[in-house]
């Protein structure tokens, strides 16, 4: 089993729409969880983090965190065709190193 | 605030040859963790390095080594390079505290590639 799942996509959504990303993980003692956006050939770029479970929101971006379920997810609001890129989820399992999933490729189509 | 810059952007060697990455760390921040992500995959952990020793380290073989400086910034090191070694390595910044690494701030990235 993976560390942390996601779908690798890509996901397709019109211009305007919701966008949802998915991502599960196996550890259950991880307190830190974080979202990254990555485009094509660049680095990755700290989007969102999470540290308690339910909602958090920022600007066109809300994750959220249930970790009884295991589970982490990034929605964006409004979406445009600048947010097609990779989308990585990570958590920090209390070891100092971010794990990170092989990310979900997002295309929003014009 | 000066961000987290790497050298060089890019690089190739050819196997058996040895690379020097460097990174110098965002300001405010104690913390550098390096990263391999290979093409398709996210990114790996392969060490991290506070107040100027190595603070866990990843599945990756000794010949990957590494250094902090005293104003944080950082080199990796890789000898006898291989094939598979060819990725992108990421260098990341952070303010670690007592109980977590902090949020990861990313530089551009060195990528290599190895003939």
């Amino acid at each position: 089993q993976k560390e942390v799942e996601q779908n690798s996509g890509p996901l397709s959504v019109p211009e305007g729409a919701i966008a949802s990303l998915n991502c599960t993980y196996s550890d259950r003692g991880s307190q830190s969880f974080f979202w990254y956006r990555q485009y094509s050939g660049k680095s990755p770029e700290l989007i969102m983090s999470i540290y308690s479970n339910g909602d958090k929101e920022d600007g066109r971006f809300t994750a959220q965190l249930n970790k009884a379920s295991q589970y982490v997810s990034l929605l964006i609001r409004d979406s445009q065709p600048s947010d097609s890129a990779t989308y990585l989820c990570a958590h920090e399992p209390g070891t100092y190193k971010y794990i990170f999933g092989t990310g979900t490729r997002l295309k929003v189509l014009a | 605030e000066t961000g987290v810059t790497q050298s060089p952007t890019h690089l190739i060697k050819t196997r058996g040859q040895q690379v020097t990455l460097r990174c110098s760390s965002q300001s405010g921040h104690n913390t550098v963790s390096w990263y391999q992500q290979a093409l398709g995959q996210g990114p790996q952990f392969i060490f991290q390095y506070y107040r100027e020793e190595e603070n866990g380290r990843g599945n990756f073989p000794p010949r990957f080594s590494g250094l902090q400086f005293p104003n944080y910034s950082s080199e990796l090191n890789v000898n006898a390079l291989e094939l598979d070694d060819s990725a992108l390595y990421l260098c990341a910044s952070s303010g670690r505290t007592e109980y977590n690494t902090g949020e990861l701030f990313f530089g551009e990235g060195s990528r290599l590639t190895v003939l």
